[in-house]
């Protein structure tokens, strides 16, 4: 069964210090990855994605990701964290459904990011 | 990437009425994706709207409760229907990104549903 574990429900960091949000998949076949940031009342931001290649992905803002394939991690890093960073940042995952469309993406239950001055 | 838009932003509803949620995606796409955001959840898929044929629905989401038209390939809708207060949520559509590029989904801004 496909499925995505954040196992950190909320993380609290300084600003100016760095950041890893971590990021778990179960998925059957090769999986597309995605990073995702929701500020309140928005929708969702990109933030980057995975699909093949080189396993460390740049993404906006300064954040990239690395792709685990034995560890089935996808975890979010970031250097330097601004106060503009603080929101919720969710890891999806999902495949194609019909040729190279991609079909529904499985999210996991989000990571809420509280940045201190 | 795509544009996707959606009316109305928020809405406060009474308890059995129905409200229709529109999405507009600004190029041509197969797929259209309804999830629901429950207040402090993650995403969770309610149907699939394919452009000619009926939406695909997970389990525990049925079309009486959120019908679903997909008139054309930039366009649906999400009809919540006879509404309780457990519907209170985010509602957001998605679709693969246009352009060219359709190995990303896009989402549009959300509904914010309230019912009292």
């Amino acid at each position: 069964a496909q499925s995505v574990t954040q196992p950190d429900i909320h993380i609290t960091v300084s600003e100016g210090a760095s950041l890893e949000l971590r990021c778990n998949y179960s998925y059957g076949a090769t999986p597309y990855l995605f990073w995702y940031v929701q500020s309140p009342g928005q929708g969702l931001q990109l933030l980057l994605k995975y699909f093949s290649g080189d396993t460390l992905v740049q993404g906006i803002k300064g954040f990239e990701a690395e792709f685990k394939r034995s560890q089935s991690s996808f975890n979010l890093r970031k250097p330097s964290v601004h106060w503009s960073d603080a929101a919720e940042y969710f890891c999806a995952v999902g495949a194609p459904d019909r040729g190279s469309t991609l079909g529904r993406l499985y999210f996991g239950r989000g990571t809420q990011l509280t940045v201190w001055p | 990437s795509a544009v996707i838009s959606q009316k109305p932003s928020r809405d406060i509803c009474q308890r059995g009425t129905s409200l229709t949620i529109q999405c507009q995606v600004d190029s041509q796409v197969t797929m259209m994706f309804w999830y629901r955001q429950q207040p402090g959840q993650s995403l969770t898929l309610i149907a699939t709207a394919n452009q000619g044929s009926e939406a695909t629905y997970e389990s525990g989401f049925v079309i009486d409760k959120f019908p679903i038209s997909r008139p054309n390939l930039t366009f649906s809708t999400l009809t919540v229907s006879n509404m309780s207060p457990e519907d209170s949520s985010i509602y957001l559509c998605s679709a693969p990104g246009g352009g060219g590029s359709t190995d990303t989904q896009y989402f549009g801004p959300g509904t914010r549903l309230t019912v009292l």
